[in-house]
């Protein structure tokens, strides 16, 4: 059985701090890996997506692959209030199916 | 931007009763899901859906059908209704053309049955 995992917190930081989001995964033959932002009520929308090792930067996100260790990272400096959210991580081995993790809730406090 | 429509926010349905959720999409993405998320347990897979009238089991497809007669409309059908269905349903596409693999999800379901 494929899995993602993640801390389900929750993360509490205050604003202006960086927050540290983390998930593994285990199917090694994962591919695509992406960070999806919930808030409460809300659907997922995507916020980042990775493909190759390394770091990958998008404003103030920073999408981090490792695929030796099968870990994914996602930072979010000068945290906002309005970044206050759960924050799913999901992978696709390229066929159709992405699996998603249970999410990471945020509070970032004011 | 993609627009990803479900009919019913908010369903409260009894035990036995035949539940139908409807989800349209209006970017001629070939890629449809249904989903379930609960609490700990993250976005669970249903069913997708690759072209009309295709389907495939997902994780969790016990319990439930789906239909896909037209391109743009998926839907989720709950044959006969059970307090273990209660959850959030949320439908998405994915467009192949673009191949990034993101997924466009609608508002959501949230359906509860007594």
């Amino acid at each position: 059985q494929k899995e993602v995992e993640q801390n389900s917190g929750p993360l509490s930081v205050p604003e202006g701090a960086i927050a540290s989001l983390n998930c593994t995964y285990s199917d090694r033959g994962s591919q695509s890996f992406f960070w999806y932002r919930q808030y409460s009520g809300k659907s997922p929308e995507l916020i980042m997506s990775i493909y190759s090792n390394g770091d990958k930067e998008d404003g103030r996100f920073t999408a981090q692959l490792n695929k030796a260790s099968q870990y994914v990272s996602l930072l979010i400096r000068d945290s906002q209030p309005s970044d206050s959210a759960t924050y799913l991580c999901a992978e696709n081995t390229g066929g159709f199916k992405t699996i998603f993790g249970a999410g990471t809730r945020l509070f970032v406090k004011a | 931007d993609v627009k990803v429509t479900q009919s019913s926010r908010y369903l409260v349905k009894r035990t036995g009763e035949k539940v139908f959720l409807e989800c349209v999409q209006d970017m001629d993405h070939e890629n449809m899901f249904w989903y379930r998320q609960d609490p700990g347990l993250g976005l669970r897979l249903i069913y997708f859906s690759y072209d009309v009238k295709m389907k495939e089991k997902g994780d969790i497809p016990e319990g439930y059908s789906v239909s896909r007669e037209k391109k743009e409309r998926f839907s989720l059908i709950l044959e006969s209704a059970s307090t273990n269905q209660t959850s959030m349903y949320l439908c998405a596409t994915l467009g192949t053309a673009t191949n990034t693999g993101e997924l466009f999800f609608g508002e959501g379901s949230r359906l509860t049955v007594l």
